[in-house]
């Protein structure tokens, strides 16, 4: 079993559609990352966080550090948004290494 | 700022060659990272480096090796390539390991015939 699962593996949405996607992990964490990898390859960081819930526009990450459980969530989705999103944690006895999940494929269709 | 810049975008290597993979990051990082990507699974970390002199191996460290005689460059060679080394290879970096993210590099996509 990875220490990292993502769920759904694949979805798919409409636009202006609400979007949930979830990531379990199994391990003590100091931190938990979500990341967006476009079309092309590239990756960038959404957010990093540890405790509670970040907001950046229509993005909202929560995580629950007792149930070992996080949430990205898009709000009036858009086909823009279609990208893989990946959940990673960093291990509490792991420095700055990042273990990652499988990622989620996101397609918004118009 | 550039940010984390790899060279080269793609290649294609016969067995048994040798290459090296380019990174190279202008925002005086101290933490670089390699990682490579093989469809439908998460990124595995190769080897990263803490500063300049200082390398660790990751999760899957056979067949590559690093050096970091700098702060801005991280290159990963691969001396004897391997069809299993086909994969799309990222490197990443972050100024510290406790609350800064990864930045990435647009990665290399490599194919071993």
């Amino acid at each position: 079993k990875n220490e990292v699962e993502q769920s759904p593996q694949n979805l798919t949405a409409q636009e202006g559609e609400f979007i949930t996607i979830n990531c379990s992990y199994s391990v003590g964490i100091s931190a938990l990352h979500w990341l967006q990898q476009h079309p092309g390859g590239g990756i960038v960081s959404l957010f990093m966080l540890s405790s509670g819930k970040k907001k950046h526009g229509r993005l909202i990450a929560t995580i629950n550090i007792q149930e070992k459980h996080s949430s990205l969530h898009i709000t009036a989705s858009h086909p823009r948004d279609s990208a893989v999103y990946i959940c990673a944690v960093r291990r509490e006895t792991s420095g700055s290494r990042l273990t990652f999940g499988e990622g989620t494929q996101l397609t918004v269709n118009p | 700022n550039a940010g984390v810049t790899q060279t080269p975008k793609f290649r294609i290597l016969k067995i048994g060659q040798s290459m090296t993979l380019q990174c190279t990051q202008d925002m005086n990082h101290n933490y670089m990272y390699w990682y490579r990507q093989d469809p439908g699974m998460g990124l595995k970390l190769i080897y990263y480096s803490v500063g300049a002199g200082i390398t660790d191996k990751g999760e899957v460290p056979n067949g590559y090796n690093v050096s970091r005689s700098t702060t801005e460059d991280f290159p990963l060679r691969l001396e004897l390539a391997a069809p299993s080394q086909t994969s799309v290879y990222f490197c990443a970096s972050s100024y510290s390991n406790d609350v800064d993210t990864q930045y990435f590099g647009p990665g290399t996509r490599l194919t071993v015939l």
